[in-house]
């Protein structure tokens, strides 16, 4: 069965600063991961995807993440933080055959400071 | 904007009660499906429709139960509410092509007393 885990629950950062996010997968196969924001009072949004092709993979609002097979991790890193990037990060795996599922992470939550 | 919505925002139910969620897919989408989201925890899989069927169930009981209509929108209902139903509840729906990506509501927030 496939499975995610964050391994943050909270992530502080300072504007301007680099973020990482942490994600390690488990799966039987060449998983789909996905990286969905959770802004507060909004549903969830589509950061970026990873679907076997190119290993780093850029989403929007300057954030990308690296597949790395050996570590089976998944990152979630921008280079430096704005303070509307406060939110919910969740980590996604995906079931692709039959109905689709998406596994959720248990999230990690991205404070910014001034 | 995804162009999914979802009444009520907000609710109170008391324990026993039954209560129904409602969602408007996007325009175009033929499959939705629903999570719930506890308190400090991620969206766990529901259930999903396509086509007004139920083609695919996670780990809820019976008295978790939804319909897809012709046009697509959806509802989820729950009878007998437990106390530990209490969570936001997301509807999400894609069109045809399984490119992963859902397009989710903004949710609806229970709480059962």
């Amino acid at each position: 069965a496939q499975s995610v885990t964050q391994l943050d629950s909270h992530v502080s950062v300072s504007e301007g600063t680099p973020v990482l996010l942490r994600c390690n997968y488990s799966s039987s196969y060449s998983p789909s991961l996905f990286w969905y924001v959770q802004h507060p009072n909004k549903g969830l949004q589509l950061l970026l995807k990873y679907t076997s092709a190119a290993t780093l993979v850029k989403g929007i609002n300057g954030f990308e993440a690296e597949f790395k097979k050996s570590e089976t991790s998944f990152h979630l890193t921008k280079p430096s933080a704005h303070m509307s990037d406060a939110a919910e990060y969740f980590c996604v795996v995906i079931r692709l055959t039959g109905f689709q599922k998406l596994v959720f992470g248990t999230g990690t939550r991205l404070l910014v400071s001034p | 904007e995804t162009g999914v919505t979802q009444s009520p925002t907000h609710l109170i139910k008391t324990r026993g009660q039954q209560v129904t969620l409602r969602c408007s897919s996007q325009s175009g989408h033929n499959t939705v499906s629903w999570y719930q989201q506890a308190l400090g925890q991620g969206p766990q899989f529901i259930f999903q429709y396509y086509r007004e069927e139920e083609n695919g169930r996670g780990n809820f009981p019976p008295r978790f139960s939804g319909l897809q209509f012709p046009n697509y929108s959806s509802e989820l209902n729950v009878n007998a509410l437990e106390l530990d139903d209490s969570a936001l509840y997301l509807c999400a729906s894609r069109g045809g092509r399984n490119t992963g990506e859902l397009f989710f509501g903004e949710g609806s927030r229970l709480t059962v007393l």
